[in-house]
């Protein structure tokens, strides 16, 4: 059973930078990959981008290219999401999630981000 | 990116009744489709994958059926703990997205 632990909540400025963390345990990045959803408020779920096994780069949405980047770490079984450019519809619930065959079937807490000047 | 589209986004029902959820995709997405289930302020949970596999712990009243670009989730007999947002998310073409949603809330 995987477990994965998200950061705490971020308020930012429009045009910096945030990064959230996803910590796992019983389980590997390497074998269930790490992807990264969010949740607008009272919206639905963006699908942003991650690492889906056998792939070893990262895959993004097109619409976040060039302002999304997704790492992990294995030595802490730790993954991170870094948005750069923070806009005002970037406010979000953030969720890390992980799974087997591209389903998700294991889910962070969800990381609240709110972009407000 | 394939485009997916959920009807209802909104049904009412009652406890014991039997709801039907479609989802259609822009092309064909195979058998590349999962439902999720979420509630207010949690995140989603899986409930079908491969379009008509049933998610270990989840209640055999939940099917999905379908290939292609057509897909249904069933419940068969509503539940209490069943009234949530479904959402389906194909799983064949990066980016892997979302439906909109079906709310299913009580009657």
């Amino acid at each position: 059973q995987v477990q994965l632990v998200q950061s705490g909540a971020e308020v930012k400025t429009p045009g910096s930078s945030v990064r959230v963390s996803c910590k796992a345990s019983g389980g590997t990045f390497g074998t269930y990959g790490v992807t990264w959803v969010r949740q607008a408020p009272g919206q639905g779920l963006e699908w942003m981008g991650g690492f889906t096994p056998p792939l070893t780069t990262p895959t993004y949405a097109q619409k976040l290219q060039g302002r999304l980047t997704v790492i992990t770490d294995e030595s802490t079984a730790t993954a991170y999401m870094e948005l750069s450019g923070l806009r005002s519809e970037d406010t979000a619930v953030y969720y890390c999630a992980c799974g087997l065959m591209y389903y998700f079937e294991y889910w962070g807490q969800g990381t609240l981000v709110a972009v407000s000047s | 990116d394939i485009q997916m589209t959920q009807s209802p986004s909104s049904v009412s029902a009652s406890v014991g009744d039997r709801i039907t959820v479609t989802c259609q995709a822009s092309q064909d997405i195979g058998r590349w489709l999962a439902w999720y289930q979420q509630k207010p302020g949690k995140a989603p949970k899986l409930v079908i994958y491969a379009a008509s596999n049933l998610q270990g712990g989840v209640p055999s009243r939940f099917s999905g059926s379908g290939s292609g670009t057509d897909f249904t989730l069933t419940i068969s007999s509503l539940q209490p703990e069943d009234f949530a947002t479904y959402y389906c998310q194909q799983a064949n073409t990066f980016p892997f997205t979302f439906g909109p949603g079906t709310n299913v809330d009580i009657k």
